[in-house]
């Protein structure tokens, strides 16, 4: 069955330093969202990509974190410096079409010390 | 105010019970409303979706939105404990996408 792939899938890391998230969607899939789950919170969209453009990046905090699809398929969310308040499941999902189609990947946990 | 207000429990249930969570909604243009079922350290899966009003029925799981009152609503019948799980309501309009915060539900055996 195909599934949207992420790693790492835990990741510690010191604040200020940098840290980076894969993920690679189901063959086929134009439309890639990245979201931000904070413990005990819901998924928060941070970005997405229809291909390889930003459609909706108004939630992510660009002084910090950048994201890339460069050639359409898999994508990267960079956090350049992390932070203490960065901690949370970092989820890729993708879709045929809209938010109703898409599938989510199983997340990075992310832990800044 | 959050756009999606979701009561987070924790629910507990005995086995065979009939469930009911519920959302409620500010953004009078959301048109599409979904749920979604979360296992621990697991990403989200979607149960199913309603476009505007009206219910809709999956098995045991029936969705229904009440757009005059703002109002989402879950019902799982004859609930399993593989249902334990966190759930997650969410709507949307125009890639303008909002989740609640989930309510965290253990069946009991």
């Amino acid at each position: 069955e195909a599934e949207v792939a992420q790693s790492p899938r835990y990741k510690i890391t010191e604040k200020s330093q940098a840290v980076a998230f894969w993920c690679d969607p189901i063959s086929g899939h134009a439309t890639l969202y990245w979201y931000r789950q904070i413990l005990g919170q819901g998924p928060e969209l941070l970005v997405q990509f229809q291909d390889e453009s930003v459609v909706d990046d108004s939630q992510l905090p660009k002084d910090r974190f950048s994201a890339e699809r460069l050639k359409g398929v898999d994508s990267t969310l960079k956090i350049q410096p992390a932070e203490l308040g960065d901690s949370a499941m970092y989820l890729c999902a993708s879709s045929l079409g809209g938010h109703t189609e898409a599938f989510f990947g199983q997340g990075t946990r992310l832990t800044v010390v | 105010q959050k756009e999606v207000e979701q009561d987070p429990g924790p629910l507990s249930v005995p086995e065979g019970a009939i469930v009911s969570l519920n959302c409620t909604y500010s953004n009078s243009a959301f048109q599409y409303f979904m749920w979604y079922r979360q296992y621990s350290r697991k990403g989200p899966e979607l149960l199913m979706y309603t476009y505007s009003s009206g219910n809709k029925e999956d098995g045991r799981f029936t969705a229904q939105v009440d757009k005059s009152s703002k109002y989402i609503s879950l019902f799982i019948r004859d609930s399993q404990p593989s249902d334990s799980a966190t759930y997650l309501c969410a709507s949307y309009n125009n890639n303008d996408m909002r989740f609640g915060a989930g309510t965290r539900l253990t069946v009991k055996p």
